[in-house]
């Protein structure tokens, strides 16, 4: 099994929009999570980090379910620029393995005018 | 503001051939990465260094090898280039040894072995 898993899609979503993605992710352990962006032919840069809490950052929110393993990323209003694959990444956080991320293979959204 | 620098950012080898990617941070990081990216797979970990002087294997370490040269640099060498190792490799660093730091990733080098 996987560590994180996604749907790859595509989403293709009009402008103005809400789109949500999901990600579950197979150690309940796992202690840290972030969703990244990643343009065409460009590297990964990080969207937002995932806190237990949810957090929200502008048109955006994160949400995190321990009990289910997922975590969950909200775009409202969705602008042409949001096209892009947004990657799910989990680092299990134990010691010996602190450095490892895992990422998932990224859900592509288009947003269409 | 430089970040991750990574070069060479195009490479095409003919099977057998050797070459080594180059990785530099200027944001004094301890940890270090090589990433592969390949269609469907997602970003996988080939090399990782948790800091100056240690470097441990990650997910599909097999044909390749690193050094750390000091803090900032970190490369990744291919000792005989194979197809299969046809892909995006991806410098990454991160300032911390444990979990729960950004990672920032330099631009990509896409190398076609022939």
């Amino acid at each position: 099994r996987k560590e994180v898993e996604q749907d790859p899609g595509p989403f293709n979503v009009p402008e103005g929009a809400t789109v949500a993605f999901n990600c579950t992710y197979s150690n309940s352990a796992s202690q840290s999570f972030f969703w990244y962006r990643q343009d065409c032919r460009k590297e990964p840069k990080l969207l937002m980090s995932v806190y237990s809490s949810g957090n929200e950052d502008g048109r955006f929110t994160a949400q995190l379910n321990r009990a289910s393993q997922y975590i969950s990323l909200l775009i409202r209003d969705s602008k042409l620029s949001d096209s892009a694959t947004y990657l799910c990444v989990v680092n299990p956080g134990r010691s010996n393995t602190g450095n490892q991320f895992y990422f998932g293979t990224g859900t592509s959204l288009t947003v269409i005018p | 503001n430089a970040g991750v620098t990574q070069t060479p950012k195009f490479q095409v080898l003919k099977t057998g051939q050797s070459m080594t990617l180059q990785c530099a941070q200027d944001m004094n990081h301890n940890s270090m990465y090589w990433y592969r990216q390949d269609p469907g797979m997602g970003l996988r970990l080939i090399y990782y260094s948790a800091s100056e002087g240690t470097t441990d294997k990650g997910e599909v370490p097999n044909g390749y090898n690193v050094s750390r040269l000091n803090k900032r640099e970190f490369s990744l060498r291919l000792e005989s280039a194979a197809p299969s190792q046809t892909s995006v490799y991806f410098c990454a660093s991160r300032e911390g040894q444990r979990g729960g730091n950004t990672i920032y990733f330099g631009e990509g080098s896409w190398l076609t072995v022939v």
